[in-house]
């Protein structure tokens, strides 16, 4: 069964703008990652937050994480080409090992 | 962080057949995980598998249908029995890293389109 829910589910932006994703999710997890996908490929795992944490930077990358909405945002600064991809948030449970992942969003940098 | 080499990367199908999903870890873990991919759609897991016992499917998924080996530390197989169009997706097989082991690595992923 899904977890998260990431809106928005596709998103168009000019480069160099900054890209904001969210995610929400419905149980208590241990932890919420984000991972890239190219071209329906295999996925890269992004940056992970921690049920914890409130906030997560990673070069270009910052993860916010509200535990009490049961929420977190991916945003990704001075946007490149390369960085059109789908992007999923995963949540791991604190209650097995299982990570679930979220619907995803497409987004797509416009030259 | 571990290399997973999946193969094959795409292949075309005929309904009835079967196909055969290898994947290869260059280092030894526990777990390996099958995900499926449907077009449009977001991962799901079919099942875990386990060196040395029978693999954990999820629900809505069947080793008749989805049958796995997992001869070794490093090695798993996930077999499409009797396909039909509506397996048509992004097969993934993946592994647990990271500090408690909670991230995923992927392999590139099998397109797999069934006629």
């Amino acid at each position: 069964s899904q977890q998260g829910e990431e809106d928005p589910q596709a998103l168009s932006i000019q480069e160099g703008e900054n890209a904001t994703m969210n995610c929400s999710y419905k149980t208590s997890i241990n932890n919420l990652q984000w991972y890239r996908q190219n071209s329906g490929r295999g996925l890269v795992h992004l940056i992970l937050i921690r049920s914890n944490e409130r906030e997560k930077h990673s070069g270009r990358l910052r993860v916010t994480l509200d535990t009490s909405k049961k929420s977190s945002s991916l945003l990704i600064t001075a946007s490149r080409a390369a960085d059109t991809a789908s992007y999923f948030c995963a949540t791991a449970s604190n209650r097995d090992d299982k990570i679930i992942f979220g619907k995803g969003t497409r987004l797509h940098i416009l030259p | 962080s571990a290399v997973i080499s999946q193969k094959p990367s795409r292949d075309i199908c005929q309904r009835g057949t079967s196909l055969t999903i290898q994947c290869q870890v260059d280092s030894q873990v526990t777990m390996m995980f099958w995900y499926r991919q449907q077009p449009g759609q977001s991962l799901t897991l079919i099942a875990t598998a386990n060196q040395g016992s029978e693999a954990t499917y999820e629900s809505g998924f069947v080793i008749d249908k989805f049958p796995i080996s997992r001869p070794n530390l490093t090695f798993s197989t996930l077999t499409v029995s009797n396909m039909s169009p509506e397996d048509s997706s992004i097969y993934l097989c993946s592994v647990e890293e990271g500090r408690e082991g909670e991230k995923l690595f992927f392999g590139s992923g099998t397109q797999l389109s069934v006629l």
